[in-house]
């Protein structure tokens, strides 16, 4: 029973243009959604995160949206650079404090 | 501090062996957490300690694998009689919480353990 689900096990989109990758779920009891990246050969690293009260938050080049009626995410990437070429994953946080993620999307930058 | 680290970071062991893993955490992170990772899957959560307690285990956690973290310190993970569904990527995180707030946990690099 997945929980959190990425549907879109790869994405590939050109320097400067907008990726968005997306991220569903089932529970509804959370507190927060955050958002890792992960390059070969290293551990996941923290991009961005937002509160379950709060449907926007925005850093830099990266913005999640949060649509609780339909239990969607979504991080937009605007311009996107051959850097953010990786493995992006959307986890769940709860009370319980451990994180639930989803299968994870490659997402390729293509010069 | 130069973040989570794990040793070894590959582990290559024959069926039956028993195998045990380091994670040292960021010093003053009060928590750590222990994940496993397969080959086109997201990490899937083990088990976390706050300090030197150990507080949730996930049914992933076989009788097989104990996990401690003395002094509330390092952690080590061990896997008795190990067997080939065992093959993963094992990830250790920490973090600073106290309260509430999404507490982003720092991950390791990761040690990948073969079993043949």
């Amino acid at each position: 029973d997945q929980q959190v689900k990425q549907n879109s096990p790869s994405l590939s989109v050109q320097e400067g243009r907008i990726s968005i990758l997306n991220c569903d779920y089932t529970n509804s009891m959370f507190d927060y959604f955050l958002w890792y990246k992960k390059y070969p050969a290293e551990g996941p690293t923290f991009l961005i995160s937002i509160s379950s009260i709060k449907d926007k938050n925005e850093d830099g080049r990266f913005t999640v949206f949060l649509n609780k009626s339909a239990k969607h995410l979504s991080l937009h990437i605007v311009p996107s650079q051959p850097g953010d070429s990786a493995v992006y994953f959307c986890a769940q946080r709860s009370g319980a404090q451990k994180l639930v993620f989803g299968q994870g999307t490659r997402l390729t930058i293509n010069p | 501090d130069t973040g989570v680290s794990q040793d070894p970071r590959h582990k290559i062991t024959k069926r039956g062996q028993n195998v045990t893993f380091r994670c040292d955490p960021i010093s003053e992170h009060n928590r750590l957490y222990w994940y496993r990772q397969t080959l086109g899957q997201g990490p899937e959560f083990l088990t976390y300690f706050q300090n030197e307690a150990q507080l949730e285990k996930s049914r992933l956690l076989s009788d097989r694998f104990s996990a401690e973290r003395p002094k509330g310190s390092f952690s080590t993970l061990e896997i008795q009689r190990t067997e080939q569904g065992d093959s993963a990527m094992y990830l250790c995180a920490s973090s600073l919480e106290f309260g509430t707030g999404p507490y982003e946990q720092y991950f390791g690099p990761g040690t990948r353990l073969t079993v043949t």
